[in-house]
């Protein structure tokens, strides 16, 4: 079983879509999830950062944590051409095995004017 | 503000050669990390390393090493290039394990 698993996509939406993006993850131990944005021929941004569980809301961006179920969301509302990217999860803890940053594949989104 | 630089962007290598890529930060980050991309796979974590003098395998070193020996800087060398190391190479760096990470723009390499 993959660390990480993201929904492949890609994710092709209308202008004004709300679009649900989401990963899975095996490790319990992972504390600090994360959400990295990446235009093509760019290296990955930070989007959202998150620690634990919970919610948090950044603009049209809200990010979800649920650590019982050990599932992440991103939410991105009023979607606009600008989102078409591709979206990674990625994950870390303290020490031991997860002092690492681990990524999901990522989701090729398109957002259609 | 330079953050992380990457050299080369672009390089083609013949298969059996070697090659280094080179990766500086100016943030006096202690993590530093190499992924490679291939389409649709996502960042895979090849090595990585938590202070100068201190390197770790992540999930795909096999094929490639790196050493540390400043805070700045974390060569990735190849050594007898196949065409299954054909990927975009990205260097990263954070302060530590748990804070935000700062990519390089990524070098393209094609092994022919």
């Amino acid at each position: 079983q993959k660390e990480v698993e993201q929904d492949p996509g890609p994710l092709s939406v209308p202008e004004g879509a709300i679009v649900s993006l989401n990963c899975t993850y095996s490790n319990s131990a992972f504390q600090y999830f994360m959400w990295y944005r990446q235009y093509s021929r760019k290296g990955p941004e930070l989007l959202m950062y998150t620690y634990s569980s919970g919610n948090k809301e950044d603009g049209r961006f809200t990010a979800q944590v649920d650590k019982s179920s050990k599932y992440i969301s991103l939410f991105i509302r009023d979607s606009q051409p600008s989102d078409s990217a591709t979206y990674l999860c990625a994950m870390t803890g303290y020490g031991g095995a997860t002092n690492k940053l681990i990524f999901g594949t990522g989701t090729l989104l398109a957002v259609q004017p | 503000n330079a953050g992380v630089t990457q050299t080369p962007k672009f390089r083609i290598l013949k298969i059996g050669q070697s090659m280094t890529l080179q990766c500086t930060q100016d943030m006096n980050h202690n993590y530093m990390y190499w992924y490679r991309q291939d389409p649709g796979m996502g960042l895979k974590l090849i090595y990585y390393s938590v202070g100068a003098g201190i390197t770790d395998k992540g999930e795909v070193p096999n094929g490639y090493n790196v050493s540390r020996s400043t805070t700045e800087d974390f060569p990735l060398r190849l050594e007898l290039a196949a065409p299954s190391q054909t990927s975009v190479y990205f260097c990263a760096s954070s302060y530590s394990e748990n804070t935000e990470a700062f990519f390089g723009q990524g070098t393209r390499l094609t092994v022919v």
